[in-house]
Formats: structure tokens, sequence, C-alpha cells
């Protein structure tokens, strides 16, 4: 089946340090998610895209869809402690626009240093 | 407005036993998704209802595991009967549209043992 490649898989910085995280698929997709998981939680949407080339931000993050269509980023500026968690990619493919059908990736696990 | 709500938030049963999870997604969503999340993974989609309609239900192991969506709102998955591998947190969510962004459930951690 379809897998979404995400990467790193975990990341220890210091408070203030920016982020970068990327998710790469062998297959083209129409909508890229980011999401994060708090431990005991669901995980929650931060940006959604929809568009190849699309940037868009929502505070101190900021998304990219890729313009192959095969690949999304994540930057995190000026991380701070509450920043910590599991970021999670997803995307839908082409074929599933109309189901909606999710796939997420492996995660990226972000621990942040005071 | 009200989130998607989960029950029960941990269950441990023995393994060939049955276990039921409920949700109750955000009024109005059409659309309700249940997922399994084993530790260390990313969410796996099982099935997908648009009201009371099964959507996708192509990676639910249907010789034991069954879900239903009562009058298009509330929805339950069971298992039956569970296996060790069963273990995960099953996640639920729910969006107004397929095309969005779902809400999600805090999530039932399932232990089978």
């Amino acid at each position: 089946g379809q897998q979404l490649n995400q990467s790193p898989q975990s990341m220890f910085i210091q408070e203030g340090e920016d982020v970068s995280m990327n998710c790469t698929s062998s297959s083209i997709f129409n909508t890229w998610l980011w999401y994060k998981q708090d431990p005991g939680e669901g995980p929650v949407l931060l940006i959604a895209l929809y568009k190849a080339g699309e940037l868009t931000s929502n505070g101190r993050l900021t998304a990219q869809f890729g313009i192959t269509r095969k690949d999304s980023f994540l930057n995190i500026s000026a991380s701070i402690p509450s920043d910590v968690g599991i970021y999670f990619c997803a995307g839908r493919s082409a074929g599933s626009s109309n189901t909606g059908k999710l796939i997420f990736g492996q995660g990226t696990t972000l621990q942040v240093k005071p | 407005e009200a989130g998607v709500a989960q029950s029960p938030r941990y269950k441990i049963i023995e393994k060939r036993q049955s276990v039921a999870f409920w949700c109750n997604p955000i009024s109005g969503h059409a659309t309700l998704y249940w997922y399994q999340q084993i530790l260390g993974q990313g969410p796996k989609l099982l099935i997908q209802f648009q009201n009371n309609g099964v959507v996708d239900d192509s990676q639910l192991p249907k010789d034991r595991f069954s879900a239903e969506r009562l009058k298009g709102v509330d929805s339950t998955l069971k298992i039956q009967p569970a296996k060790l591998e069963d273990s995960a947190v099953y996640l639920c969510a729910s969006s107004l549209r397929p095309q969005e962004g779902s809400t999600f459930g805090s999530g039932t951690r399932l232990t089978v043992v």
C-alpha cells in the first residue's frame, strides 16, 4: 500500500532554535495535512495544504506543499517547550480525493530543552 | 463547540474476549473515521462512514472487527475475538466534509493480555 516517509524520526533541540521536518511519498498527493499529538490525546490539525507550491503559516509554524506533489515540509520557528510532541504528516492521494482517505507518516518526535 | 467524545479511555481485556468502543462525533459532521494507532506509528484508517453508509473499510479486519454508525451520528467499533496484536489506541475522528482535515477524539487505549 501507499506509504509516507517522514523524517527525522526524532529531534532534540534547544529552546529558541528553528525546526524542520519533511514527508515524502512515492505517489502524487492532492492534500497534505500536518498534525501534532500530545501524550494521551488525539492528533490536532495544525495546517492544511491543498495546492502544489502552497505555503501556509499558523503562528510560528509554516508548511509547504511541494511542487512535485510528492512531498511536504513543516518548519517551526523559535521553538518553545510547549512545542514538545509528535508531529505527523498526512496525505490524501489523487485517487482518494472524493472519499478523503488519509495516509499518515510515522511521526517526528520533538523534544525541546529549556 | 464540543469535540469528538470517545469512551472508554482505557480498556484491558484477555485475548479471545470481545470489546466495544463508542464515539460521538462533532454535531453536524457527516464523515466519521475510526483509526488504529499502534505504539510508535501513525494512525491507520480502519473504516470511514459518510452519514450512516460505509465509504471505505478496506483495512478493517472483517473477520474480527465490525463497526456501525447508528442513524448517522454515534458509532461503535467492536472487536471479537481480540488478539494480542490488537493492543493499540483506537481513535475516532469526524469532519464536516471528507476533503477537510478531521477533528480527533482522545482515543481508547486497548491492552490485550
